[in-house]
C-alpha cells in the first residue's frame, strides 16, 4: 500500500532558526495536505498543494509541492515558541479524492526561546 | 457551527466491554474519517465514510464497527476492548477538495 515517509522525527531549534520537514510518497499524489498538531490538541488543517513543483507561502510558512508529485517540505523561516507542534503531510490513498488520507508519522519540532 | 464534535472526551474501559465513540459534525461534509493515534504511529485511519449509507476499511480496522445513517453522525463503535485499542481516536469531516477539520479527540484507556 502506499507509504508517506516523513524526515525528520523531530527536530530542535532555537527561536529565530529555521526549520524544513520533508514529506515522501510512495506513489504520486494527486494533492497533498499538511496538518499541525500542537501538543495535547488535535491536528489542524494548514495548506493543500495540488499542482506540480508549486510553492505556496503563509507568512513564515512557505510549502513546496515537488515536480514528480511524490514529495513536498514545509520551511518555517525564524521560528517562534509558536510554531511548537507536530507538523504531518497527508496524502490521497485512493486515486485523486481526499475520502481515504494517509498521513506521515509526522515531524516534532520543538523551539528553544 | 461547532465544526465537529467528539464525545466522551475521556474514557477508561475495562477489557471486554464495549462502547460508542460519538462524532458529529454541522457543516454539512460528506467525507468522514475516524483516525487513531498512538505515540511514533502517527494518525492511522480506522474507518471512513463518503457519504451517508457509505463506510469502507481504513488501514486499522479490526474490532471497530462504524455505521452512517445520517450525513452528520458517524459513531465508532469498539466491540470488546482490549489494551491494544489504547489511544487517542480523532474524527474528521471534509468535503470534496478540501481539508480535513478534526475534533478534539478521545482519550481512551483500555485497562
Amino acid at each position: 500500500g502506499q507509504q508517506v515517509m516523513q524526515i525528520p522525527q523531530y527536530q530542535h531549534v532555537q527561536e529565530g532558526e529555521d526549520f524544513t520537514t520533508y514529506c515522501n510518497s510512495s506513489t504520486t499524489l494527486s494533492n497533498i495536505q499538511w496538518y499541525k498538531q500542537r501538543p495535547g490538541g488535535h491536528p489542524v488543517f494548514l495548506i493543500q498543494l495540488v499542482k506540480s513543483g508549486e510553492v505556496k507561502k503563509q507568512k513564515r510558512l512557505t510549502f513546496q509541492f515537488g515536480e514528480a508529485k511524490k514529495n513536498s517540505s514545509l520551511h518555517i523561516t525564524a521560528t517562534q515558541t509558536t510554531d511548537v507542534g507536530t507538523y504531518f503531510c497527508a496524502g490521497p490513498s485512493s486515486g485523486g479524492s481526499n475520502y481515504k488520507l494517509t498521513f506521515g508519522k509526522g515531524t516534532l519540532l520543538t523551539v528553544n526561546p | 457551527n461547532a465544526g465537529v464534535t467528539q464525545t466522551p472526551k475521556f474514557q477508561v474501559l475495562k477489557t471486554g466491554q464495549s462502547m460508542t465513540l460519538q462524532c458529529a459534525q454541522d457543516m454539512n461534509h460528506e467525507y468522514m474519517s475516524w483516525y487513531r493515534q498512538d505515540p511514533g504511529m502517527g494518525l492511522r485511519l480506522i474507518h471512513y465514510s463518503v457519504g451517508a449509507g457509505i463506510t469502507d476499511q481504513g488501514e486499522v480496522p479490526n474490532g471497530y464497527n462504524v455505521s452512517r445513517s445520517t450525513t452528520e453522525d458517524f459513531p465508532l463503535r469498539l466491540l470488546s476492548a482490549a489494551p491494544s485499542q489504547t489511544s487517542v481516536y480523532f474524527c474528521a469531516s471534509s468535503r470534496t477538495g478540501e481539508g480535513y477539520t478534526f475534533g478534539s479527540g478521545t482519550r481512551l484507556t483500555v485497562v
